[in-house]
């Protein structure tokens, strides 16, 4: 699988639209880009998922560049609730039974 | 929908204690099942994962065992617990190598 990177902490004021990128630049085509959070001292949250279009469901919205080699998670109106470490996962379908889990971003929500 | 369990929350344990940390899913029929441990301030690190009754896979070699006596249930177990056994250890299920969804987890501290 792929490997990510993804800045190490971000912050957003309530309310506001959160974008939180990821490089993906080695990604192959038939590797999915997958996004979770984790809530502290809760387990990992399924936010979205996406293969090459753009795709948004109630909690985000996706984009992933034409290339593929970078995507963004946008939290549409950010609530103090959605301070979470967010994880940007690329992964191949259906080989491979892990979700490699690197250190995310750190988004703290601003009142 | 489906829901997936686990208890308990949190458990204290002194070195060389037996473990067992069970993991319940419901509202689906042969799901993958999962364990992962995750140490502080580290990625998530697969340990078991099982694709029906009885069957165990093992990623990493360990201290620790996985049984799965039922086809939604999924327990983890030690015979003597060591310091480096201490972490938050999740659950999750999938559909077949599909996404995974995670269970509120167990902090283990062993001490």
């Amino acid at each position: 699988d792929a490997k990510t990177t993804q800045p190490t902490s971000m912050d957003c004021a309530e309310g506001r639209a959160a974008n939180l990128p990821c490089n993906h630049s080695t990604i192959s085509g038939n590797e999915y880009v997958y996004w979770y959070r984790q809530i502290h001292s809760q387990g990992p949250q399924y936010i979205i998922h996406g293969l090459k279009n753009n795709e948004t469901n109630e909690m985000a919205s996706l984009i992933i560049t034409e290339d593929r080699k970078s995507s963004t998670l946008i939290l549409p109106h950010a609530t103090l609730r959605d301070t979470a470490v967010y994880y940007c996962i690329v992964r191949r379908l259906p080989t491979g039974n892990q979700f490699y889990f690197g250190t995310g971003t750190s988004l703290t929500v601003i009142p | 929908s489906q829901t997936i369990h686990q208890w308990p929350a949190t458990l204290v344990q002194p070195v060389g204690s037996p473990l067992s940390l069970e993991c319940t899913v419901e509202g689906t029929s042969n799901p993958n099942l999962y364990w992962y441990r995750q140490a502080a301030g580290r990625g998530l690190q697969l340990l078991f994962y099982s694709v029906g009754i009885g069957q165990i896979s093992s990623e990493v070699p360990q201290n620790l065992s996985a049984s799965r006596p039922q086809d939604r249930q999924f327990i983890l177990s030690s015979k003597k617990l060591l310091l480096s056994d201490s972490g938050f250890y999740l659950c999750a299920w999938s559909f077949a190598r599909d996404t995974q969804y995670f269970g509120p987890g167990t902090r283990l501290t062993v001490l």
